[in-house]
């Protein structure tokens, strides 16, 4: 089972920050925080990943707090192009493999 | 960022024939693929995880004679749905690490494919 939880969706209005919310407070102390977005009928897109420390990188933000239990992902300016299904998941270290298990996601649907 | 491609994107099979579908990456060795399969307006569900050179790992209730999967080299990993019928019908999608497998491994990225959609009719 997925280890967080997200709410089903959000709106975003165009040009604005998008904040994406993740709740997982079973988290390991060395379990790694993933986020990947779906656009309709694609494959998964790698975003972002940190552990504890805050991220940043050309797409998006990572905001970790500080007690790891929950992190919120930040698209500083959305565009409709970003209108997507956000999964945030945590690394799950099974059989020694880095299995990703993804949730229900957060629709993000970014308008005009 | 690393390439992970999949072939082909979409198929169409009759029921009872076996189809494949090849996940390769095309810039990195990928000691791990990852096979997941996604229907309409759900999440993705990992199938198994396969290691080159090994047998692949399934998850609970996938039916591994029914989905066999083969990691023969490092940048190639196959899915051959056998004997496929409608309810198989899906999006199968793939997935790539090159990082170090085991608890103590880096926060290495795991890359997904365009995905393969299969029409079994």
């Amino acid at each position: 089972d997925a280890k967080t939880t997200q709410p089903t969706s959000m709106d975003c209005a165009e040009g604005r920050a998008a904040n994406l919310p993740c709740n997982h407070s079973t988290i390991s102390g060395n379990e790694y925080v993933y986020w990947y977005r779906q656009i309709h009928s694609q494959g998964p897109q790698y975003i972002i990943h940190g552990l504890k420390n805050n991220e940043t990188n050309e797409m998006a933000s990572l905001i970790i707090t500080e007690d790891r239990k929950s992190s919120t992902l930040i698209l500083p300016h959305a565009t409709l192009r970003d209108t997507a299904v956000y999964y945030c998941i945590v690394r799950v270290l099974g059989t020694g493999f880095q299995k990703l298990v993804f949730g229900t996601g957060t629709r993000l649907l970014v308008s005009p | 960022g690393a390439v992970v491609s999949q072939h082909p994107s979409r198929v169409i099979c009759k029921s009872g024939t076996s189809v494949k579908i090849e996940c390769r990456s095309l810039d990195f060795q990928a000691t791990t693929m990852f096979w997941y399969r996604q229907f309409p307006k759900q999440s993705l569900m990992l199938m198994a995880t396969s290691n080159e050179g090994s047998k692949a790992t399934y998850e609970q209730g996938v039916e591994k004679d029914k989905f066999l999967i083969n990691h023969a080299s490092l940048t190639l990993s196959t899915l051959t749905v056998t004997s496929a019928h409608p309810e198989d019908s899906s999006f199968y999608i793939c997935s790539a690490s090159s990082g170090t497998a085991g608890p103590h491994g880096s926060g290495n990225t795991i890359y997904f494919g365009e995905g393969s959609w299969l029409t079994v009719v």
